[in-house]
């Protein structure tokens, strides 16, 4: 049962365009929302996170977007630069609980 | 801020041989540390929950005898694979969180290679 879905295994935007990468979920019961990027062999960076009760933070390049109905995320990256070219990851924490639930990850790639 | 570290970053050990893997919060308190397991091109499989003094708990279908995990500090989690086979070589991933943040703070990864 996957609980947080990132549909696009891939994307490629042109440097200095916006990225736009998703995010659906499933579980009523999470309340906080968190990307992270990841670059090959190494450990997840956090990059900027959301709580259920918001439906906009911004940092940045890096803006999250929540849309509770749709069960649905995103994230913006504008502008895109070629440093941005890793895997990003959203997850989401069921309200109470310490763990996090991964997507399956989107595997950014920005063209010079 | 927020710095976890791992050690060793790759290792490579025998078949039916155990080996640890360190994961500490260089700057920080950790309350929980959680370790993950990657497979190539995959998500992030979570194995186990830690909190300081406390035993861990495991994720359905890992095995807590096979994968030792202690917390015995605010600043380090130790991971054993004992007897390692081919088919726990891995990337391995732990990260940390104190009590005031939601956010997960991830250390480097460990490639474990089980020849």
């Amino acid at each position: 049962d996957q609980q947080v879905k990132q549909n696009s295994p891939s994307l490629s935007v042109q440097e200095g365009r916006i990225s736009i990468l998703n995010c659906d979920y499933t579980n009523s019961m999470f309340d906080y929302f968190l990307w992270y990027k990841k670059y090959p062999a190494e450990g997840p960076t956090f990059l900027i996170s959301i709580s259920s009760i918001k439906d906009k933070n911004e940092d940045g390049r890096f803006t999250v977007f929540l849309n509770k109905s749709a069960k649905h995320l995103s994230l913006h990256i504008v502008p895109s630069q070629p440093g941005d070219s890793a895997v990003y990851f959203c997850a989401a924490r069921v309200q109470g609980a310490q763990k996090l639930v991964f997507g399956q990850g989107t595997r950014l790639t920005i063209n010079p | 801020g927020a710095v976890v570290s791992q050690h060793p970053s790759w290792v490579i050990c025998k078949s039916g041989t155990s080996v640890k893997i360190e994961c500490r919060s260089l700057d920080f308190q950790a309350t929980t540390m959680f370790w993950y397991r990657q497979f190539p091109k995959q998500s992030l499989m979570l194995m186990a929950t830690s909190n300081e003094g406390s035993k861990a708990t495991y994720e359905q279908g890992v095995e807590k005898d096979k994968f030792l995990i202690n917390h015995a500090s605010l600043t380090l989690s130790t991971l054993t694979v004992t007897s390692a086979h081919p088919e726990d070589s891995s990337f391995y991933i732990c990260s940390a969180r104190t009590g005031y943040t939601h956010e997960q703070y991830f250390g480097p990864g460990t490639r474990l290679t089980v020849t």
